[in-house]
């Protein structure tokens, strides 16, 4: 039973770049989660999606958009790269329900010089 | 709204003794708690979740209490391993779908 899995494990990108990470759910889950994981820091919620539309956002910035497809996959885009935005980035799947467990992916690291 | 504070570390501990990592919580209504491992590489584990009060989680040997009078949710295990070496998260879910998370326990034990 394939767990949450994430493309690519690591990246360099230039500040004002562009860049897509990509996400499978655990098989059975049809909610998708993205977080920001600062060096030292816990996650931070970017946002969630279920049925292929955002369902709910934290306190990021535009420039942070994504997509759900219809097999549940889903992207994160980041436009306009910042230093700041260097970080682990976690996907994490689970079922509908408000309080269901996250399940995550071993995250993509992203390095924005 | 609602946030997470952690015990901060790092925490070093001999083989075989108790830990405690202490998690408060700050929340409206009634949350439900979860305690999250990260092994070096990789991404969050669940460890074990309590969904109401007095509800005690356990896994692996550990384990944690809701406790709604004091809003907290502290991590214990009786005798630790090498290999529990990692970083614990606490963290907390409400009727919003997003999980808050504290700033992590680095966890270092020897043998």
């Amino acid at each position: 039973d394939a767990g949450v899995t994430q493309s690519p494990t690591h990246l360099i990108k230039t500040r004002g770049q562009q860049v897509t990470l990509r996400c499978s759910p655990k098989s059975g889950h049809d909610t998708v989660s993205w977080y920001q994981q600062a060096l030292g820091q816990g996650p931070q919620f970017i946002f969630q999606y279920y049925e292929e539309e955002e369902r709910q956002r934290g306190n990021f910035p535009d420039r942070f958009s994504g997509h759900q497809f219809p097999n549940y996959s889903s992207e994160l885009n980041v436009n306009a790269l910042l230093l700041g935005d260097s970080a682990l980035y976690l996907c994490a799947s689970s079922s509908p329900d408000w309080n269901s467990p996250l399940h995550f992916g071993n995250g993509t690291r992203l390095t924005v010089t | 709204g609602d946030s997470v504070t952690q015990m901060e570390g790092p925490v070093t501990l001999s083989e075989e003794a108790f830990l405690t990592i202490n998690c408060t919580y700050t929340a409206t209504g009634y949350p439900s708690l979860f305690w999250y491992v990260q092994y070096p590489g990789e991404g969050l584990q669940l460890l074990l979740k309590a969904t109401k009060a007095d509800d005690k989680g356990s896994n692996k040997g550990f384990e944690a209490t809701y406790r709604k009078e004091t809003t907290s949710f502290h991590l214990e295990k009786g005798s630790v391993q090498v290999s529990d070496s990692a970083v614990y998260f606490c963290a907390l879910v409400n009727t919003g779908n997003q999980f808050y998370f504290g700033t992590g326990t680095s966890l270092t034990v020897i043998p």
